[in-house]
């Protein structure tokens, strides 16, 4: 049973550029969540994708955008990245009612770095 | 907005000793996870805390969630080198998917 996947693991981009980031969910799951994590701080929410539709969204602008598709899985869109995009992405699945709240299990992380 | 503080930022430890790390939440939490970070790892799940007052056991580790729903702390009794890692909490409120991260205590454990 394959746990949460993420690929790729690690990217470089230069500032003004456009990155895509992808995510397949655990076996199961038909939720995922989005995170930012940047060195040293604790992983900040982006968004939560259910039922192919942005269910909740975080305090992020409108340059990250997402994707979830009819298999669950999901992607994160960036536009115009900025050198503070620079941060370790994570992607989160989990089982959930309408509301979301069961355990998320996280997958291995998207590294991007911004020059 | 909702927020989760934890402390303390940084706890160094000889082996053998014990570790507390706290986390308090602005609001009242629908249930509270918490989470370990490997250096270099991602987020691994540990535990999710529904009731009010409750109080949960993973062999060394001691998980409590406060009788208000605000607060938890995790106990490890006799900390050894593979409990190094970053410790997350994470609140999760009612009708909302989304977790709402600590900051992590970071633990250093001493041969």
């Amino acid at each position: 049973d394959a746990g949460v996947t993420q690929s790729p693991t690690h990217l470089i981009k230069t500032r003004g550029q456009q990155v895509t980031l992808r995510c397949s969910p655990k076996s199961g799951h038909d939720t995922v969540s989005w995170y930012q994590q940047a060195l040293g701080q604790g992983p900040q929410f982006i968004f939560q994708y259910y039922e192919e539709e942005e269910r909740q969204r975080g305090n992020f602008p409108d340059r990250f955008s997402g994707h979830q598709f009819p298999n669950y899985s999901s992607e994160l869109n960036v536009n115009a990245l900025l050198l503070g995009d620079s941060a370790l992405y994570l992607c989160a699945s989990s089982l959930a009612g309408p509301f979301g709240t069961d355990t998320q299990y996280f997958g291995p992380g998207t590294r991007l770095t911004v020059l | 907005g909702q927020q989760v503080m934890q402390i303390p930022q940084y706890q160094h430890v000889q082996e053998g000793e014990d570790f507390t790390t706290y986390c308090n939440s602005s609001t009242t939490l629908s249930n509270i996870q918490w989470y370990k970070q490997r250096p270099g790892g991602h987020p691994v799940f540990l535990i999710q805390l529904v009731k009010s007052g409750e109080v949960k056991k993973q062999k060394r580790l001691t998980f409590q969630f406060g009788e208000a729903k605000k607060n938890s702390s995790l106990h490890i009794t006799a900390t050894q080198t593979t409990d190094v890692g970053t410790y997350f909490c994470a609140g999760n409120q009612r009708s909302q998917g989304n977790l709402i991260f600590g900051k992590g205590t970071k633990l250093s454990v001493k041969p």
